[in-house]
């Protein structure tokens, strides 16, 4: 079945410390991937997306590779400031469903 | 352009009591989903609508839990009766595709968080 993985937080970083957070996996044909963000007291945000193999999503300096032949997508920045304090949700989609891994908090300290 | 709108922000119940939930999605969007988002999980799919008709309801527990979008436009979630176990935040997306998770962002609201006691 399809599902994925993600490194259970809670995750405390300095201002502009590097940030990874690891996600992988297991999919049945070709998934498109995800990372979603949520604010405190918000709703899910669209963070980043690839559709196939190689694709690097980008956005706000965070950055996910679609790596095919270890099945991950870690989330990185090289720099995170405050504001990224937030739940982050790496998710999946085959075209039929959409799963969501069980997110990691990051909380980011001046 | 506004946002996924629901409501209410919180609600309160006791178990075998029922309850519903409102979303109104961003203008124009033909693809509503309902989530639930138990503490410490990820949100897992209940339903999804195209227009107001229904794409995937396998994960939404028939027997308690119902949903509608008759116009096309707001839907309403119902859990009838409730139990402790669905406490959760309830939270509703839309997207614009008519078609394939993968193709178009989907918009969340805020979720209604339920405490069912």
């Amino acid at each position: 079945g399809n599902s994925v993985t993600q490194m259970e937080g809670p995750v405390t970083l300095s201002e502009e410390a590097f940030l990874t957070i690891n996600c992988t996996y297991t999919a049945t044909g070709y998934p498109s991937l995800f990372w979603y963000v949520q604010y405190p007291g918000e709703g899910l945000q669209l963070l980043l997306k690839a559709t196939k193999a190689d694709d690097k999503g980008s956005n706000k300096g965070f950055e996910a590779t679609y790596r095919k032949e270890t099945t991950s997508f870690h989330l990185e920045k090289g720099s995170v400031q405050v504001s990224d304090s937030a739940v982050y949700f790496c998710a999946l989609t085959t075209g039929n469903q959409f799963y969501f891994g069980t997110g990691t908090s990051l909380t980011v300290i001046p | 352009e506004a946002g996924v709108a629901q409501s209410p922000r919180y609600k309160i119940i006791e178990k075998r009591q029922s309850v519903a939930f409102w979303c109104n999605p961003i203008s124009g969007h033909a693809t509503l989903y309902w989530y639930q988002q138990i503490l410490g999980q990820g949100p897992k799919l209940l339903i999804q609508f195209q227009n107001n008709g229904v794409v995937d309801d396998s994960q939404l527990p028939k027997d308690r839990f119902s949903a509608e979008r008759l116009k096309g436009v707001d839907s309403t979630l119902k859990i009838q009766p409730a139990k402790l176990e669905d406490s959760a935040v309830y939270l509703c997306a839309s997207s614009l595709d008519e078609g394939g998770f993968g193709k178009n962002i989907q918009y969340f609201g805020a979720g209604t968080r339920l405490s069912v006691l």
